[in-house]
């Protein structure tokens, strides 16, 4: 069927040191999904980070980044120094299973803490 | 714009009580997604409409959850008899109708606590 798989949190990272969340799909309804990433800051609702819609494409945002790989069907989130203020939860999602059904599929979330 | 509003932000019920959870969407926004939250299971999707019509209900437990969308300003999550596995924090999410690629944009939710 169709999902998500990101690394299993928690993430824990010291402050300027580099990251990186993963992020594998399985889209069996339709072959080039479109990707996203949403983010969830404490106290916050979920809100989109970043989103590629053409494969062999990146996204970018806040420092983060994320390429769309068809071969390895992965979506990694990488940035290479982070900060405190980016401890959140974060959400690989793919979207829509077919042309005719814009459901959107999320990963179970990935918690990143970033200590000074 | 205040964006998407969900109405209560806490609901507490006694096992077997009855849930009604509100979702206004952003103003001209002709889609409606509602997903449920828990740690265990993750963002579960639920259920979603299109210009009101209900789309996919794919994720409903058939007993005793239903959604409506009676106007385009507001849709509702009833759950019946309510369990303490119905706990969780039910997301309620509007966009533009598009090619699937259009960003969601979520309400704080409610979190429900069956007793």
């Amino acid at each position: 069927g169709d999902s998500v798989t990101q690394t299993e949190g928690p993430v824990t990272v010291s402050e300027s040191e580099s990251l990186i969340i993963n992020c594998t799909y399985s889209a069996t309804s339709i072959a080039y999904p479109n990707l996203f990433w949403y983010v969830r800051y404490p106290g916050e609702g979920l809100q989109l980070l970043l989103k590629v819609i053409t494969a062999g494409q990146k996204g970018s945002s806040r420092g983060f980044e994320a390429t769309y790989n068809k071969e390895t069907t992965s979506f990694h989130l990488q940035k290479a120094s982070v900060q405190e203020s980016d401890s959140a939860v974060y959400y690989c999602a793919l979207g829509p299973l077919n042309t005719e059904n814009y459901k959107y599929v999320f990963g179970a979330g990935t918690r990143l803490k970033v200590i000074a | 714009n205040a964006g998407v509003i969900q109405t209560p932000r806490h609901k507490v019920t006694g096992k077997g009580q009855e849930a009604t959870l509100w979702c206004e969407p952003i103003s001209g926004h002709s889609a409606v997604f509602w997903y449920r939250q828990t740690i265990v299971q993750g963002l579960e999707f639920l259920t979603y409409f299109r210009n009101q019509a209900p789309i996919d209900d794919s994720g409903m437990p058939k007993e005793r959850f239903s959604a409506q969308m009676p106007n385009q300003s507001h849709s509702t999550l009833k759950i019946q008899s309510t369990q303490p596995q119905d706990s969780a924090v039910y997301l309620c999410a509007s966009s533009l109708w598009g090619d699937g690629a259009e960003t969601l944009y979520f309400g704080s939710g409610t979190r429900l606590t069956v007793l």
